[in-house]
């Protein structure tokens, strides 16, 4: 166990519409990043918010956005959804120390499926 | 552009039969390369990182190599439970203090009793 919560595990849902993906880090940990996982992508980062702020983006579409709150748990919305948004969305968090380290703890995902 | 290339894609060995898995980068300027295992459901779970070329890392039947172009996960008389897909992610200097890793495809081993 990561120590990273991860909500909801499963969902699906249509195209066109709206879910909001949940993540608690580990306690302590500042930083929150987002990656998606799919099989012909593999792991692609999405964003890293440190401290509530955001820290750095990848090549996150602009119908998806972030968020950290001041308990520091962090919610990924993606909206407008499409067939292609199927995947893996992995939340991960670091401590201080290491930040921006690489060593990442990452939760079980939430497997998302766009019918 | 960043790359991260990882060789074989899949590999299955017999309980014992040490073997290699191979990671080639493309990165301007290294800041650290990272070894993940994952499970199937679950979250990669991070292994070592290696900073510069020359540097190795051990954990109990697992030693990471890094040299300037590549790096290598030795397994030693592996057992079934060493069966995973093994992941390498480079961080790029350009990323400066963020946690943006540029992962490879991964290598699925399977392990056989």
């Amino acid at each position: 166990d990561s120590g990273v919560t991860q909500t909801p595990k499963h969902l699906i849902t249509a195209t066109g519409q709206r879910v909001t993906l949940r993540c608690s880090p580990r306690s302590g940990d500042l930083s929150v990043y987002w990656y998606q996982q799919s099989l012909d992508q593999g792991l692609q980062f999405l964003i890293h918010y440190y401290n509530g702020e955001e820290r750095a983006k990848g090549n996150i579409l602009e119908r998806f956005s972030a968020q950290q709150f001041p308990d520091l748990h962090s919610e990924l919305n993606l909206s407008s959804l499409e067939l292609g948004d199927s995947a893996l969305y992995f939340c991960a968090s670091s401590g201080m120390k290491a930040v921006g380290a690489g060593e990442l703890f990452f939760g079980e995902g939430s497997r998302l499926t766009v019918l | 552009e960043d790359q991260v290339t990882q060789s074989p894609e899949a590999l299955r060995l017999q309980e014992g039969e040490s073997s290699s898995l191979n990671c080639s980068y493309t990165v301007s300027g290294l800041r650290g390369l990272f070894w993940y295992r994952q499970d199937p459901g679950k979250g990669p779970e991070f292994l070592f990182t290696l900073y510069s070329a020359g540097e190795e890392k051990e954990k109990e039947r697992l030693k990471a190599t890094l040299t300037k172009k590549e790096s290598f996960l030795h397994i030693t008389a592996p057992k079934p439970e060493d069966s995973a897909t093994y992941l390498c992610a480079v961080q790029a200097r350009s990323s400066g203090n963020t946690g943006k890793l540029i992962f490879g495809q991964g290598t699925t081993l399977q392990v056989k009793p």
